[in-house]
């Protein structure tokens, strides 16, 4: 079946820190990935997608490049902010099954 | 515009009562997802409409759980004869269109059963 695995937190950085949330996947068939990010007190929203390998998504200064050959999709950002501080979640659809991660928590300190 | 919005924001009710919960997409999304978020866990994926109909409703757990989208525009997902398990965040999404369509995620339904 579609799964997917992300790193567990919670995840505690400086500001301006190098942030890197690991993802790896199982899919059958060939799989879009995303990364949706929860800020504290608002709904999910798309951060960032990829819809075939060696895609690169990005957005707000987050990165992650679908790698088919390690099956990952690993969230990056080079200096992180303390606005950056929410729960991400890595997702994958195979047509119109969509399955996520359990979620990072990642805290943001000044 | 408008986003996807959901009602009640907070249900509190007693086990074995039945609950309705209520998603609004965006106007002219004609796809249309449900999900259960458990604390600390993502999203979990229920039934997932296309137009009117029930085009997967492979993740809903058991018969207690039922949707309907009567005019392709807003849902309602029931659930009878309520467990103290049900209590979770019951989330709507919507997409232009199914696949790898971006989604647009409601604020959920907060459900507890005591």
């Amino acid at each position: 079946g579609n799964s997917v695995t992300q790193m567990e937190g919670p995840v505690t950085l400086s500001e301006e820190a190098f942030l890197t949330i690991n993802c790896t996947y199982t899919a059958t068939g060939y799989p879009s990935l995303f990364w949706y990010v929860q800020y504290p007190g608002e709904g999910l929203q798309l951060l960032l997608k990829a819809t075939k390998a060696d895609d690169k998504g990005s957005n707000k200064g987050f990165e992650a490049t679908y790698r088919k050959e390690t099956t990952s999709f690993h969230l990056e950002k080079g200096s992180v902010q303390v606005s950056d501080s929410a729960v991400y979640f890595c997702a994958l659809s195979v047509g119109n099954d969509m399955r996520f991660g359990a979620g990072t928590r990642l805290t943001v300190k000044p | 515009g408008a986003g996807v919005s959901q009602t009640p924001s907070n249900k509190v009710t007693e086990k074995g009562k039945y609950v309705e919960l209520r998603c609004d997409p965006i106007s002219g999304h004609t796809a249309l997802y449900w999900y259960r978020q458990s604390l600390g866990q993502g999203p979990e994926f229920l039934i997932y409409f296309q137009g009117t109909g029930a085009a997967d409703d492979s993740g809903l757990p058991n018969d207690r759980f039922f949707a309907v989208r009567p005019e392709g525009s807003v849902s309602t997902l029931k659930i009878q004869r309520t467990e103290r398990g049900d209590s979770a965040v019951y989330l709507c999404a919507s997409s232009a269109a199914g696949g790898p369509s971006e989604q647009y995620f409601g604020p959920g339904t907060r459900l507890t059963v005591t």
